[in-house]
């Protein structure tokens, strides 16, 4: 079975400009959850659907949304980047609400 | 909200030596899962241990829930096991955020 897969692996986008992070998850999962990875925070939680709904939600900044599909797959939008939204971006997904979570290889984003 | 803290922050041995990573959370948990986070930044799942003990080969992990504490062995360590282990866990209670993570135990196995 296929993993966690993300696109673009790789993204360079200018302050001001806005970003869309896409996620498929493992066939069968119906939770995608979404972190945010940098040096000086960590890894932090952004925010996880569940069968197209948000379940939960951290503590980022409307700038940042998301969304799920009826086939799972996930997108992640990030409006009027900032500096300091350069990050690596990872997705995981799980089959229910509450049970293991598999991660994506991530999405390093860089905003100059 | 929970707090998770991972000890030792970095660690070095010898190839072969053994470990014991810990990881402790201020309060009750649901889940508790450990990652391994290898160099190119893949999260690889190493246990789902809420409770217990499991073992994977050279890996094995207990968590004592009651007393709010995990810890990851891993014995005969290899060079392929440098890299950054994560625990997370996820709080119980509604309304409350997926996996927190802490801060991670960097490993560097020397050959």
């Amino acid at each position: 079975k296929a993993g966690v897969t993300q696109t673009p692996r790789y993204l360079i986008k200018t302050r001001g400009q806005q970003v869309t992070l896409s996620c498929s998850p493992i066939s069968g999962h119906r939770s995608v959850s979404w972190y945010q990875q940098t040096p000086g925070q960590g890894l932090q939680f952004l925010f996880e659907y569940f069968s197209e709904t948000q379940r939960n939600k951290g503590n980022f900044p409307g700038r940042f949304s998301g969304r799920q599909f009826s086939n799972s797959r996930s997108e992640m939008n990030v409006s009027t980047l900032e500096l300091g939204d350069s990050a690596l971006y990872l997705c995981a997904s799980s089959l229910e609400y509450t049970d293991t979570q598999y991660f994506g290889p991530g999405t390093r984003l860089t905003v100059l | 909200g929970i707090q998770v803290e991972q000890s030792p922050p970095d660690l070095i041995l010898q190839e072969g030596a053994n470990s014991t990573l810990r990881c402790n959370f201020s309060d009750s948990v649901n889940n508790l899962q450990w990652f391994h986070q290898n160099p190119w930044g893949q999260l690889i799942n190493l246990f789902y241990i809420p409770s217990g003990t499991k073992q994977n080969g050279r890996l094995s992990a207990t968590t004592v829930a009651t007393e709010r504490y995990s810890l990851l062995y891993i014995s005969s360590s290899q060079t392929t096991d440098s890299g950054v282990y994560f625990c997370a866990v996820e709080a119980s209670g509604s309304g409350t955020y997926k996996y927190i993570f802490g801060t991670g135990t960097r490993l560097k196995v020397l050959a």
